[in-house]
């Protein structure tokens, strides 16, 4: 089970910003580790969105931001477009586990 | 450009042992880490360990612990993951991903294993 909670769906219309929360624990995003998002369409292979709470990788729009707050982190997605439309993982480190821990995921579903 | 290219899909009966291989190119081999995660039908991601290519060191999801193995050829800069005791849970997509010791980059194409009897 993850020790990540997301919520299991989000949707939003085309140009409307939609957020993505992820609430972990003091053994995990509240003992300050770094929180990372990744997207993941059915049938091909995650890419990484977001690592260390808000950075992009290069080649990501500047549409989606990430931001981290005590126990819990956030992926923005602005300016919402069809190609969207996938699966969001949030993840993070877990001393007690220790080991890598993802998100429960949510999958966004543009109206 | 970095390619992770893994093995083919795999079938096997409960009880039987897996091994999924990864070949790295695109990048020094030793220089970053690399991850194991899958998702099983319908479920999220789920990490199972991750291998330092330049010193071999290991580390195992505790679900996971004493049922997989990651090692690594770095003559041919291939990661394995053999994955022992298979029973109908671990049927899945399995991804290897490059990346830092605290996230992953770069992912696999994935490798499908069913197991069924």
């Amino acid at each position: 089970q993850s020790v990540l909670t997301q919520p299991p769906s989000v949707s939003g219309a085309p140009g409307q910003r939609v957020t993505i929360s992820c609430t972990g624990s003091s053994s995990n995003i509240g003992a300050g580790h770094d929180v990372h998002w990744y997207q993941h369409l059915p049938g091909t292979a995650p890419k990484l969105l977001i690592f260390g709470n808000n950075n992009r990788p290069s080649g990501v729009p500047d549409r989606f931001s990430g931001s981290k707050s005590g126990t819990s982190a956030s992926l923005a997605i602005s300016g919402l477009q069809a190609e969207d439309e996938a699966d969001y993982y949030c993840q993070s480190y877990d001393i007690s586990l220790s080991g890598f821990v993802f998100g429960t995921g949510t999958k966004v579903t543009v109206l | 450009q970095v390619q992770l290219v893994q093995s083919g899909a795999e079938v096997k009966k409960p009880g039987a042992s897996v091994k999924v291989s990864c070949k790295a190119s695109g990048y020094t081999f030793t220089s970053y880490y690399m991850h194991w995660v899958r998702q099983a039908p319908g479920q999220g991601l789920e990490w199972m360990g991750i291998i330092n290519p330049d010193d071999g060191s290991t580390r195992y999801a505790q679900k996971l612990q004493g049922r997989v193995t990651v090692t690594k050829d770095t003559s041919t800069s291939t990661v394995y993951m053999q994955l022992s005791s298979l029973r109908s849970e671990d049927t899945a997509v399995y991804y290897c991903a490059r990346g830092e010791e605290v996230f992953a980059r770069d992912w696999g194409q994935g490798t499908l294993v069913t197991v069924s009897s």
